[in-house]
């Protein structure tokens, strides 16, 4: 059980250019949540899908980012026309079905950072 | 004002003693979940709770539904304790987390 992978680890981005950055859940769960940590600050929600839906959107920025769960295949977070502020530690969470009793249902990645220089 | 408070917001102690971190929230939640993160690392979920306590190895976590409390307890703490302890909390029928500030801690040896 490899747990949630997330790539890259690092990913540097000028001004402009788009980042894409990858989350596959932990084998059996259904729901992944992106979250951003902007340097010096907490933690703060982004959006939470389960396969081909969005559930809840409304961490995520109305311009430049989306996100996609597809069928097959990883949680893309795209960010498109990267600008320095959005330079930031961003984590993937997955977990099994709500309401699935498990003390560590809930598993985090261990995060893409980005910076945009 | 955060929904999400967690005290202190810096915490150094000596290699053996007993710490504990507050979290009080504002809001109706549906589990509150303790998270463990290293300087540089990633989170590792610690504890989900919805009521009482759970214990696992050297760590207790604690939660009062009424006083909208929960407590995180270390016993016996070590220097590998040493990292950020953030209170979370899921709301509704979503499993999507609001996070308090965190609580960094250093356990000196």
């Amino acid at each position: 059980n490899a747990g949630v992978m997330q790539n890259p680890r690092h990913l540097v981005r000028r001004r402009g250019q788009e980042a894409r950055l990858r989350c596959s859940p932990m084998k059996g769960h259904s729901h992944v949540y992106w979250y951003r940590q902007l340097p010096e600050e907490g933690l703060k929600f982004m959006v939470y899908l389960q396969k081909e839906n969005i559930i809840d959107e409304s961490g995520m920025p109305k311009e430049r980012f989306s996100a996609e769960f597809p069928k097959e295949g990883p949680s893309i977070l795209r960010i498109q026309q990267v600008v320095r502020g959005d330079s930031a530690a961003y984590f993937c969470a997955s977990s099994p079905p709500v309401g699935t009793d498990s003390n560590y249902g809930y598993t985090f990645g261990s995060g893409t950072r980005l910076t945009v220089v | 004002k955060n929904e999400v408070e967690q005290s202190p917001q810096n915490l150094t102690a000596q290699e053996g003693e007993f710490i504990t971190i507050n979290c009080s929230y504002s809001v109706g939640i549906s589990a509150l979940h303790w998270l463990q993160q290293h300087p540089g690392g990633g989170i590792v979920s610690l504890f989900m709770l919805s009521s009482g306590k759970k214990k696992h190895g050297r760590l207790i976590a604690t939660i009062n539904i009424q006083e909208k409390h929960s407590s995180l307890h270390i016993t016996a703490s070590h220097p590998r304790d040493s990292a950020v302890y953030i209170c979370a909390v899921s709301r509704g029928t979503g499993n999507q987390f609001y996070f308090g500030t965190g609580t960094s801690l250093t356990v000196i040896p």
